[in-house]
């Protein structure tokens, strides 16, 4: 168990449909990354939040919405899903202090596979 | 910008033959480079760092910023070493605050 817990594990949803992802980050992580696994696509950078703040945007759709909560827990918002969106979606946190040098290890949760329908 | 390019989608090799994966980088800045592995089914894991220098199962990567590669090589590739494997890159500044770059990912598959 890497300490970063990500539900739910598998999703099936419909064309249409709403999903929330949800991530705990390791304990004392400030820093949390969604990233989406996909075949074609390999590995995307989501969007990045740090202590509660937007810190930085990939290639997020305008569909997706994300949060980090004062908690620093973080969920990622899935809505008016296509089929394009099936994929695995991870999660991944990291210690380090916002700005500062130093290599960035970031640990990843076990994903959450979404299939839609 | 920074991109990662890991130019094999796909490598076989047999047990007890060495191995070496390939990835470039462009990156303006300072770069750190990491190779992390996913094993089939499992959460990706970090595997090496460049700025630790270590070895881990085997496995060593070193950053040469003439070439701007950090190729992860193994002497002598054993059949648990089948997985993902990805090359990413971290932008220490900027604001950015570290998010990881990751090239397309290797899938190596260990023979007998």
């Amino acid at each position: 168990d890497s300490g970063v817990t990500q539900t739910p594990k598998h999703l099936i949803t419909a064309t249409g449909q709403r999903v929330t992802l949800r991530c705990s980050p390791r304990s004392g992580d400030l820093s949390v990354y969604w990233y989406q696994q996909s075949l074609d696509q390999g590995l995307q950078f989501l969007i990045h939040y740090y202590n509660g703040e937007e810190r930085a945007k990939g290639n997020i759709l305008e569909r997706f919405s994300a949060q980090q909560f004062p908690d620093l827990h973080s969920e990622l918002n899935l809505s008016s899903l296509e089929l394009g969106d099936s994929a695995l979606y991870f999660c991944a946190s990291s210690a380090r202090l916002a700005g500062s040098r130093g290599a960035n290890v970031l640990t990843f949760g076990a994903g959450s596979r979404l299939t839609v329908l | 910008a920074q991109r990662v390019t890991q130019p094999e989608k796909l490598l076989s090799v047999f047990k007890g033959a060495p191995v070496e994966l390939k990835c470039n980088y462009s990156y303006s800045g300072s770069p750190e480079l990491f190779w992390y592995v996913q094993y089939s089914r499992q959460r990706l894991q970090l595997l090496l760092r460049h700025i630790s220098r270590e070895s881990i199962k085997g496995f060593t990567a070193d950053l040469n910023k003439g070439e701007t590669s950090f190729h992860l090589k193994k002497p002598f590739a054993q059949e648990e070493d089948s997985a993902m494997y990805y090359c990413a890159l971290s932008d220490a500044g900027g604001t950015s605050y570290g998010k990881l770059t990751f090239g397309q990912g290797t899938i190596l598959t260990v023979h007998p």
